[in-house]
């Protein structure tokens, strides 16, 4: 079975700093690593990925995750917190052969004007 | 068209009522899923349909039924729910190459969602 860890229930950064988000996982064999992003009462959209190549993903909104195997993280990054930037993250893995995508618990960040 | 829309946006019905909750996406996605988000908690998987069929139910008590009736359309039957089934209800989808489980490359794509109050 595959699982994530959110170790952060909240992260709180001032604007302009640079934020990590951080995400374990396990599962067997090839991971398949996302980060989505969900404001409040709202959907959840995607902001990048990790699939295989290099270990460090860009996305959506200048959001970044880098990828460390030894590790078992796919921590997010932004260099420059914006106060819109404050949200609930998800982090989540999926498996090859299954359709199931387990999430972190999600952690709330919050950009400090 | 790059997304998945979601209707009603909000929902109060009565625990005799019968509703449904709709799903639709134009992105050509062969996979849709059904999920169930309490408040700040993630979301936890009811229901996967893949080209059209019913791959995936977690076990979802029987007042929930879902329905795909085509590639774009996904349905959600309500039925006698209880207090505790208010939620957010969000429907997705994503691009399948059809090999058993799915892609894992391929990243969902989430509506709005629904939400849900049961009185």
């Amino acid at each position: 079975a595959q699982s994530v860890a959110q170790p952060e229930d909240q992260v709180n950064v001032a604007e302009g700093n640079p934020l990590t988000v951080k995400c374990t996982y396990s599962v067997s064999g090839n991971p398949y690593l996302f980060w989505y992003v969900q404001y409040p009462n709202r959907g959840l959209q995607f902001l990048l990925k990790y699939i295989t190549g290099d270990n460090l993903v860009k996305g959506s909104y200048g959001f970044e995750a880098e990828f460390n195997k030894s590790q078992t993280s796919f921590h997010l990054k932004k260099p420059s917190a914006l106060v819109s930037d404050s949200a609930l993250y998800f982090c989540a893995v999926r498996k090859a052969g299954s359709y199931q995508l387990t999430f972190g618990k999600g952690t709330k960040l919050s950009v400090i004007p | 068209d790059t997304e998945v829309t979601q209707t009603p946006k909000h929902l109060v019905m009565g625990m005799t009522n019968k509703k449904s909750l709709k799903c639709e996406q134009h992105m050509g996605h062969r996979a849709m899923y059904w999920y169930k988000q309490k408040a700040k908690k993630p979301p936890e998987l009811m229901f996967v349909y893949s080209y059209e069929k019913l791959s995936i139910n977690e076990s979802v008590p029987s007042r929930f039924s879902p329905e795909c009736p085509n590639s774009s359309l996904l349905n959600l039957h309500l039925h006698a729910l209880q207090p505790e089934d208010s939620a957010l209800y969000l429907c997705a989808s994503s691009q399948e190459g059809g090999t058993s489980g799915g892609d894992p490359r391929n990243e969902q794509f989430f509506g709005p969602g629904t939400r849900l109050t049961v009185l």
